[in-house]
């Protein structure tokens, strides 16, 4: 298994531009989550998916938009980037519902706005 | 709102020393408490994640304690090495669904040679 994977590693954007960050996982789980984590600080969730074909807001969903088509892909829209989007993009996955279930985290995107 | 705290937010030790990070959250209605370890530039892997029944977990050179009652837990790395160099990250679960996570700021660990 893959476990979760992102695409691209790095991203340079320009102010105004579009772009959407790809998250893919293998383990068939139905949680799917995105979050992002600014310098030296901790990860704040942006949206998340309970499954296929639902999604909800997460604590920063300002400025991004989510789908969840399948249960292995939840890409991340961005419209019109703005340089208080430069951070570091995370996405995560979880097995079951219920908060004892690990959650399992790909490695990242890094993106700058300028 | 639930919210997760780390001090110290940087740690110097010299090699051999033993490690102890800290984490403390102010709701104490958790269902379990994660730890991860993220290197620079790079994802986040899971240490160890510690239920609420339980008061420690234990993986080879690491143990986590939890106190819900305190609003604490603690991450013991025994005989720090130059590798165990990274930042430390707790997280806890909250909301009535989908496990969202709630993250400290992180330690960030620097084990001198």
């Amino acid at each position: 298994n893959a476990g979760v994977t992102q695409t691209p590693k790095f991203r340079i954007l320009k102010i105004g531009q579009s772009m959407t960050l790809q998250c893919t996982q293998d383990m068939n789980h139905n949680y799917m989550y995105w979050y992002r984590q600014d310098p030296g600080m901790g990860l704040k969730l942006i949206y998340y998916s309970v499954g296929a074909g639902i999604t909800d807001k997460g604590e920063v969903p300002n400025g991004y938009n989510v789908s969840r088509s399948t249960t292995e892909d939840f890409p991340l829209r961005l419209e019109l980037a703005a340089p208080s989007q430069t951070s570091v993009y995370f996405c995560a996955s979880s097995s079951r519902a219920g908060p004892t279930y690990e959650q399992y985290f790909g490695p990242g995107t890094r993106l700058t706005v300028t | 709102k639930q919210e997760v705290t780390q001090i110290p937010a940087a740690l110097s030790v010299p090699e051999g020393e033993n490690l102890v990070l800290n984490c403390s959250f102010t709701d104490s209605a958790i269902y379990n408490l994660q730890w991860f370890r993220q290197d620079p530039g790079k994802g986040l892997t899971s240490l160890l994640l510690i239920q609420s029944s339980q008061r420690e977990q234990t993986s080879g050179r690491l143990n986590a304690s939890l106190d819900k009652s305190s609003g604490r837990s603690t991450l013991y790395i025994a005989a720090s090495q130059p590798g165990d160099s990274a930042t430390y990250l707790c997280a806890v679960p909250g909301g009535a669904a989908g496990n969202k996570l709630t993250f400290g700021g992180g330690t960030r660990v620097l084990v001198k040679p």
